[in-house]
């Protein structure tokens, strides 16, 4: 399907366990973004990738690995989850020159 | 990171009313965007702007580009059941840093009564 998805939708996992979160889009879109959105706090913003291969930290990177070897993959992946990284997590991604971003349907992360 | 000030936080407002948000910074943007999310979805684009000054309309959606370059103003008419959701606004800044990182402010909670 053309666009961008996220797997999976929802995730529990234990404190201390490896989670990786997908994303994949069809556009070929140069640009790829990892947010998580809590209330009070809104959108913030993990990482990014301008390219395949070419990636840089946000907002809020501790706790967060990426990578980025084809362009229409970006998977997140949490090193030791933990309590505190429970929350919504939204992949997006735009095309180069174009500051409009598109997002995914999110992953629904709990962390016991 | 910055945020931008969004106001309204919520509206409680009768089917078939207007309504109005809107978006302010103390930094300059180059390009501002509206968007809506509903429950147990992503946020979906609804209006980009470019230029300040700009008037754009999606529907019966209207949003501006402040003249000052630092706020931006959404307009909902004769608003509907499904208007709900929450609005967000987005900015990028002229001097941001890194190209193509969005600033967002924390939304407006839109509940429309039938």
């Amino acid at each position: 399907d053309a666009g961008i998805t996220q797997s999976p939708r929802y995730k529990i996992t234990e404190t201390g366990r490896q989670v990786t979160l997908m994303c994949h889009q069809t556009w070929s879109h140069s640009y790829m973004f990892w947010y998580r959105q809590d209330l009070g706090h809104g959108l913030r913003l993990i990482y990014y990738s301008a390219a395949a291969d070419i990636t840089d930290k946000g907002e809020v990177p501790d706790g967060y690995v990426v990578s980025r070897s084809k362009t229409e993959n970006f998977p997140l992946t949490l090193e030791s989850a933990t309590r505190s990284q429970t929350s919504v997590y939204f992949c997006a991604s735009s095309d180069r020159g174009i500051n409009e971003q598109f997002f995914g349907p999110g992953t629904r992360l709990t962390v016991l | 990171g910055q945020q931008l000030n969004q106001s309204p936080q919520s509206m409680f407002i009768q089917e078939g009313e207007d309504v109005s948000m809107n978006c302010t910074s103390s930094s300059i943007f180059n390009t501002w965007l509206w968007y809506k999310q509903e429950p147990g979805e992503g946020p979906v684009l609804l209006i980009a702007l470019y230029k300040a000054g700009e008037l754009t309309s999606n529907g019966r959606l209207t949003a501006q580009f402040g003249i000052t370059r630092k706020d931006s103003f959404l307009n909902i008419s004769a608003s509907i059941p499904s208007d709900v959701g929450i609005y967000f606004c987005a900015g990028q800044r002229v001097s941001g840093g890194s190209n193509y990182k969005l600033t967002f402010g924390k939304g407006t909670l839109l509940t429309v009564n039938p």
